[in-house]
């Protein structure tokens, strides 16, 4: 099965900085990657699928890149508002491993 | 107002049975893969199930193979996970979501409507 690792766990940031979450799968799932948010005591909502497609209704804040094994997701000024977790997930194969996840905060 | 509502979650002992349902509306049901996903109190995601639009195609995680069936009803509009032999370990909310493309055929996608959840808690 494909294992997805994100990093960091958990992270601290200020409103407006520029903020950058990793996920890496153990093998290449070409660009078959999305990625959710969770805001606490909510369902997830998906963000970005194909790893760089922002889904309707998301902010342009919100961007994705990669292919292969290494994708990132990137908030350009981070807003009170994303306060929440995050999660990638790959869909190459019928297992639809998701990370960890990803706890964000602000400092 | 597309919507998924799931019902039919509850406490049950361990090795006991419970019926799922997730109920659709305000999008051509038939034409979407669904899936279940589950999260247990604290913790991440966990992919369980999927199902294309006409039942022919079917996946399961390991961790439910041989006990969960997941299965629709295209003229009723309405999503099933059979959970079987209960497990301590799947005590989670379990969501009902949608594949992101229509008329897929099998082909995997993201997730892009989730339903509210439903808890179910096995324990003795």
């Amino acid at each position: 099965d494909i294992q997805m690792t994100q990093s960091p766990s958990s992270l601290s940031a200020s409103v407006g900085d520029r903020v950058t979450i990793a996920c890496r799968a153990s093998q290449g799932i070409n660009y078959y990657l999305a990625w959710y948010q969770q805001k606490p005591g909510k369902v997830p909502k998906l963000l970005i699928y194909a790893a760089s497609t922002l889904q309707s209704g998301v902010p342009s804040r919100f961007s994705g890149s990669g292919s292969g094994t290494d994708f990132t997701l990137t908030i350009s000024s981070l807003q009170p508002e994303d306060v929440a977790t995050y999660y990638c997930q790959e869909y190459n194969s019928a297992s639809f491993t998701f990370g960890q996840g990803t706890r964000l905060e602000i400092k | 107002e597309v919507q998924l509502v799931e019902s039919g979650g509850g406490l049950v002992k361990p090795g006991g049975s419970l019926r799922l349902s997730c109920a659709a509306s305000g999008f051509s049901f038939s034409a979407y893969s669904m899936d279940w996903v589950r999260q247990a109190p604290g913790k991440g995601l966990e992919w369980v199930s999927s199902i294309s639009s006409s039942s022919s195609y079917i996946y399961y995680a390991d961790s439910v193979k041989g006990r969960f069936t997941i299965s629709r009803d295209n003229a009723k509009n309405s999503l099933f996970l059979q959970m079987n032999s209960l497990r301590v370990e799947d005590t989670a909310v379990y969501y009902c979501a949608r594949d992101r493309r229509a008329y897929s055929y099998g082909v995997t996608d993201a997730f892009d409507i989730w339903g509210q959840g439903t808890m179910v808690t096995v324990s003795s």
